[in-house]
């Protein structure tokens, strides 16, 4: 079984500050999704990285896929009270089968 | 539909009986998601639908559970004698290719007791 492992499991910050969030992996992925959960929602993708090295930006958001494609992590600047969510990454290792991580629930706090 | 669409929203149920949980994913979307949340975890897989090909089952924890998607279309999720740890929220997600999940609907947070 691949295990995705994020870190840290919460994260609670002041408006304004950065955050970093993991995920890791001993197994190599073709690509890795990242997605933010709502309470009372379904989760909605953020972006997907698909090469080595790949660095996506989408606003304040920043994903890194790593260069073995096992392990990626997402850094928001600036983090505003809307950041506020349980962010999942999914690695996928074979059509349809996605590996998805615990989660990271993050807080920001006005 | 504008989105995935699953009902109920919420189902509590008791212990040994059996529930049906609806998936109507997004018009013209050839693959369809089965995903289980419970609380403080990850996603487990369950079942996923892609086109005509047999469904991957490999995630159904127990043969009580079962899945089926009529027309290509509309899936349901059937959970036969149910027990306390099969209360969780049951996600559903579809996309327009396989391997790359696009859209989830809100699930339906089932209770049982």
């Amino acid at each position: 079984t691949q295990l995705l492992e994020q870190s840290p499991q919460f994260l609670s910050i002041q408006e304004g500050e950065n955050l970093t969030v993991y995920c890791n992996s001993s197994s190599v992925f073709s690509s890795l999704q990242w997605y933010r959960q709502e309470p009372g929602e379904g989760p909605v993708l953020l972006v997907t990285v698909v090469t080595g090295g790949e660095v996506k930006k989408l606003k304040r958001l920043t994903f890194q896929f790593g260069d073995a494609r096992k392990d990626s992590s997402l850094h928001i600047t600036a983090a505003q009270p809307g950041d506020t969510g349980l962010y999942l990454c999914a690695g996928v290792a074979s059509w349809g089968k996605f590996q998805f991580g615990a989660g990271t629930q993050v807080v920001v706090t006005p | 539909g504008a989105g995935v669409s699953q009902s109920p929203s919420n189902k509590v149920t008791e212990k040994g009986k059996d529930v049906e949980l609806r998936c109507d994913p997004i018009s013209g979307h050839t693959a369809l998601y089965w995903y289980r949340q419970s609380l403080g975890q990850g996603l487990e897989f369950l079942i996923y639908f892609q086109g005509n090909s047999a469904p991957d089952k490999s995630g159904l924890p127990s043969d009580r559970f079962s899945a089926e998607r009529t027309g290509g279309s509309v899936s349901t999720l059937t959970i036969q004698r149910t027990q306390q740890e099969d209360s969780a929220v049951y996600l559903c997600a579809s996309s327009s290719q396989g391997g790359v999940i696009t859209f989830f609907g809100q699930g339906t947070r089932l209770t049982v007791v």
